[in-house]
C-alpha cells in the first residue's frame, strides 16, 4: 500500500546551518505530497506542498521538490533558526473513498543558538 | 476565523472510566479526522468522516473506541473503558477536500492521561 518513510531524528543543528530532511514514498499513481510542521504543544500545520512531478513547494525559506524518478520529496532550508525547532512530517494524499493523508513518522529538529 | 476547537485540552482519569473527547471543526469543512499521537507509534489516523458519515475507521484500535459526528459542527471520540495504554495526545483535524489541495487544519489536541 501507499506509504511514506522519513529519516529518523532527532536532528540537531546549529543556527544558520543547512537542513535536509529526507522523505521517500511508495504510491500508485501520482499523489500530492506535503510537509507539515508541529511546534511544541500545538497541532500540525501545512508548511508546503507539491501536486505533480518536478513541482517545487516553498514557504518560510523551506523548499521541497517532487521527484518522481526517485520517489522523493526532501525538505531543505539554507539557514535554520532556533524558531525552526519542531517536528516535521512528510505526507502524501491517498485517494480512496474520499481521501486521506498518509503521514511519515515525523522528524524532530532541534536548532541550537 | 476560529480554527478547529478541541476540548478538553487536558484530561486525567483513572483506568476503567469513560472518556469523551470533543471537536468542533472549521465551519464549511466537509472532512473531519481523529488522530492519536504517541512517542512509540507516532501519528496514527483513527477514523475520518465525510459529510458526517464515517468513511474509514480501520485505525480505531478496538471496540472500546467509538466516534460520532451527529452534525457538521461537532464530533466526539469516546473511550470506554479507558486503559493506561490509551494515554496519548488526540488531535482532531478538518478540511475541505480531505487534504488533497486544501490543508488539513489541526486543533491543539487533547492530552489524555489514564492512571
Amino acid at each position: 500500500g501507499d506509504s511514506v518513510t522519513q529519516m529518523e531524528g532527532p536532528v540537531t543543528l546549529s543556527e544558520e546551518a543547512f537542513l535536509t530532511i529526507n522523505c521517500t514514498y511508495t504510491a500508485t499513481g501520482y499523489p500530492s505530497l506535503f510537509w507539515y510542521v508541529q511546534y511544541p504543544g500545538e497541532g500540525l500545520q501545512l508548511l508546503l506542498k507539491a501536486t505533480k512531478a518536478d513541482d517545487k513547494g516553498s514557504n518560510k525559506g523551506f523548499e521541497a521538490t517532487y521527484r518522481k524518478e526517485t520517489t522523493s520529496f526532501h525538505l531543505e532550508k539554507g539557514s535554520v533558526q532556533v524558531s525552526d525547532s519542531a517536528v516535521y512530517f512528510c505526507a502524501l494524499f491517498f485517494y480512496n473513498q474520499g481521501g486521506k493523508l498518509i503521514f511519515g513518522q515525523g522528524t524532530e529538529l532541534s536548532v541550537k543558538p | 476565523d476560529a480554527g478547529v476547537i478541541q476540548s478538553p485540552r487536558h484530561e486525567v482519569t483513572e483506568m476503567g472510566q469513560e472518556v469523551t473527547l470533543r471537536c468542533k471543526p472549521i465551519s464549511g469543512h466537509d472532512y473531519l479526522f481523529w488522530y492519536r499521537q504517541t512517542m512509540m507509534r507516532g501519528l496514527e489516523l483513527l477514523i475520518y468522516f465525510n459529510n458526517n458519515v464515517p468513511i474509514d475507521d480501520s485505525g480505531m484500535p478496538e471496540d472500546r473506541f467509538s466516534a460520532k459526528m451527529p452534525n457538521a459542527s461537532f464530533s466526539t471520540l469516546k473511550i470506554q473503558p479507558s486503559e493506561p495504554r490509551d494515554s496519548a495526545v488526540y488531535f482532531c483535524a478538518s478540511s475541505f477536500d480531505g487534504g488533497r489541495n486544501q490543508p488539513q487544519h489541526f486543533g491543539d489536541g487533547t492530552r489524555l492521561s489514564i492512571l
